[in-house]
């Protein structure tokens, strides 16, 4: 079954704009990373989040993590029509060794010019 | 630049005809992976190697099959495609270092079947 779960699942904001993105999973976990993915291409990895870690930042990117809430947020400050893309957060769980990420549905962000 | 490359990037089969699609990788990544993602979905894991360790997902259609016969080159055969089957198919690797890792994924190949 899928472990992460993201809200909402489309997002419409204008330029300029925040844009924050939630995920919810289900079991413990290591460490939970974010990624991004343009209309047609691979994903490309944004941030990882590890277990005992609050808070992540990367340049326009603030990442959260509450392993009570089994939850996590990406924030996009200053949003820019690049930034359109669908983001996905994926779980290493604790209780699987095989190497394996598990993605969550994903959100569609639209950032209008 | 160390990258992952995925070729074709697009490929037509017939339904019924077998198809490779083929990854390879200049990171030296000793695990690589394979996804199918449909449209609007999250990338769903098909099997992965650990180097030569092959681990395929429970739920993985035996239609589904991959070689791995370097460190550098992974093939995903569809032995036989179904409608069904039409997706992108993702590669990905990653480098085992200890618990924490990232996967750096090449740009897909969009199956189509007709």
């Amino acid at each position: 079954s899928q472990q992460g779960e993201e809200d909402p699942q489309a997002l419409s904001i204008q330029e300029g704009e925040n844009a924050t993105m939630n995920c919810s999973y289900k079991t413990s976990i290591n460490n939970l990373q974010w990624y991004r993915q343009n209309s047609g291409r691979g994903l490309v990895h944004l941030i990882l989040i590890r277990s005992n870690e609050r808070e992540k930042h990367s340049g326009r990117l603030r990442v959260t993590l509450d392993t009570s809430k089994k939850s996590s947020s990406l924030l996009i400050t200053a949003s820019r029509a690049a930034d359109t893309a669908s983001y996905f957060c994926a779980t290493e769980p604790t209780m699987d060794s095989s190497y394996k990420l598990i993605f969550g549905s994903g959100t569609r962000l639209l950032v209008r010019p | 630049d160390a990258m992952v490359i995925q070729n074709p990037r697009y490929q037509v089969t017939q339904f019924g005809k077998p198809v490779t699609l083929s990854c390879s990788q200049t990171l030296n990544h000793n695990v690589m992976y394979w996804y199918q993602q449909k449209s609007s979905q999250a990338p769903k894991l098909l099997f992965h190697y650990y180097d030569k360790d092959f681990n395929n997902e429970a739920d993985t259609p035996d239609n589904f099959q991959s070689r791995r016969p370097n460190t550098s080159f992974c093939f995903l055969d569809i032995r036989s495609p179904g409608l069904g089957d039409a997706a992108m198919y993702l590669c990905a690797t990653s480098r085992d270092t200890g618990r924490m890792y990232e996967q750096y994924f090449g740009p897909g190949t969009r199956l189509t079947v007709t």
